[in-house]
């Protein structure tokens, strides 16, 4: 199992531009999650999703979308970009049963917004 | 709102050594999880230990063990052998039974030989 993989690892933007982050899991999770890591900082919450079609808002949902069309993917979309989402994303999994309450982190992805 | 505290940016081990690092937590509810992350230079985030608020017994990984005072509301994770690989940031974290989860701003171990 590759587990959860995000693409890209690096991207520089320019304000205003838009992106989408690629976030792959292959373990048949149900609970999905995007965190941003600022510098000095701890992850925060931006999105996360307890199943296909359905996604729902964390601590700091502003400027972005997510969509969960499959139980794998789990994109998230950065609409005109601003310097404030300059960090460094982490998309996560865990499964429905099981050890519910443990996360399975990616190798996250540098976005500079310049 | 739930909040997770860790007081010390940066600590030091001599390889071979023991260290804890300290993390307190806010919360009212009392059903909750609480976990360790390790953080190394590749930016993975690594679970290295948990804990569920309802045991007493505090939670032990190999080298790796927990010292859990609900009442206090203190979570400390200690390192005992240290080894070169454990130099990371290390993030505590809570979790309710909501999806829901909430790190402390990370300590940086720095593992001397």
């Amino acid at each position: 199992n590759a587990g959860v993989t995000q693409t890209p690892k690096f991207r520089i933007l320019k304000i205003g531009q838009s992106m989408t982050l690629q976030c792959t899991q292959d373990m048949n999770h149900n609970y999905m999650y995007w965190y941003r890591q600022d510098p000095g900082m701890g992850l925060k919450l931006i999105y996360y999703s307890v199943g296909a079609g359905i996604t729902d808002k964390g601590e700091v949902p502003n400027g972005y979308n997510v969509s969960r069309s499959t139980t794998e993917d789990f994109p998230l979309r950065l609409e005109l970009a601003a310097p404030s989402q300059t960090s460094v994303y982490f998309c996560a999994s865990s499964p429905f049963e099981g050890r519910i309450d443990e996360q399975y982190f990616g190798p996250g992805t540098r976005l500079t917004v310049t | 709102a739930q909040t997770v505290t860790q007081s010390q940016p940066e600590m030091s081990v001599q390889e071979a050594e023991t260290v804890t690092l300290s993390c307190t937590y806010d919360t009212s509810e009392s059903d909750y999880y609480l976990f360790w992350y390790k953080q190394p230079p590749s930016r993975q985030m690594i679970l290295v230990i948990r804990q569920e608020a309802y045991k007493q017994q505090n939670a032990t990984e190999n080298r790796f063990s927990v010292n859990f005072q609900k009442a206090a509301k203190s979570f400390s994770l200690k390192i005992s052998d240290s080894q070169l690989g454990d130099a990371a940031m290390y993030f505590c974290a809570y979790r309710s039974g909501a999806n829901d989860m909430r790190f402390g701003a990370g300590t940086r171990l720095t593992v001397k030989p």
